[in-house]
């Protein structure tokens, strides 16, 4: 079955660019009409819903969010990216990558990134 | 946005006993709404979507009702490992948003 893994680095310095990649098997990216999320949760708060991409490339972002985020597809890859600039300590969360559609039905198991000097 | 308010934030129940937990959407979200999971250290894990309908492998004694603004999980009789957190989402707007969560332990 379909499963999703996040990667990336844990430290990023603040002001600085977080550069994360879920990876998907088990199903192809491209050929499903699925939107693809990032969602954040802070560590013993809530989760966050950060933007999401379609198969077809649109995007969409969270207004909390919107002008520092950027999430792009790499169908060749069978990934999609999200990246989050000018960090700051605020931005420490376990991140997720989940598939979209009647709900987040498949969810990675989160990777953890620190905003630290 | 949208804002969900899940109430309680917080249940201490036995087990066998029967859970309720609502949330209440600030605008009506039709019947896009979703009922998650979250146990420690664990994704969040999809139990509910359209309101009512049972994502794959989830146990019955887990369900979901309501429409417009007013939305309820009931899990019929607890397991032990049914005491974690719940959480409902909207997909009706955009962005899609979240509860604050209720925390389900163990009277």
């Amino acid at each position: 079955q379909m499963q999703l893994q996040e990667s990336g680095p844990g430290l990023v310095k603040p002001s600085q660019t977080l550069s994360l990649t879920c990876t998907v098997s088990g199903g192809s990216i491209s050929n499903d009409s699925y939107y693809w999320s990032w969602i954040r949760q802070p560590a013993g708060k809530g989760l966050e819903w950060i933007g999401h991409i379609y198969t077809s490339g649109t995007t969409n972002y969270n207004p909390s969010l919107k002008s520092r985020v950027t999430i792009s597809l790499d169908r060749s890859k069978n990934q999609f990216s999200l990246k989050v600039s000018s960090v700051t300590a605020a931005d420490t969360a376990m991140f997720y990558c989940a598939r979209d559609g009647a709900a987040f039905d498949i969810w990675g198991q989160g990777t953890m990134v620190t905003v630290s000097s | 946005e949208i804002v969900l308010t899940q109430s309680p934030a917080t249940l201490s129940l036995s087990p066998g006993e029967r859970a309720t937990l609502s949330c209440r959407a600030s605008q009506s979200v039709s019947s896009y709404l979703a009922w998650y999971q979250q146990k420690p250290g664990q994704a969040p894990r999809l139990l509910i979507y359209h309101a009512s309908n049972r994502a794959t492998g989830i146990p019955a004694r887990f369900s979901g009702s309501g429409s417009g603004t007013d939305f309820t999980l009931t899990i019929s009789s607890l397991e032990p490992e049914d005491f974690a957190v719940y959480y409902c989402q909207q997909r009706s707007n955009s962005p899609r948003t979240f509860g604050q969560g209720s925390k389900l332990e163990i009277k």
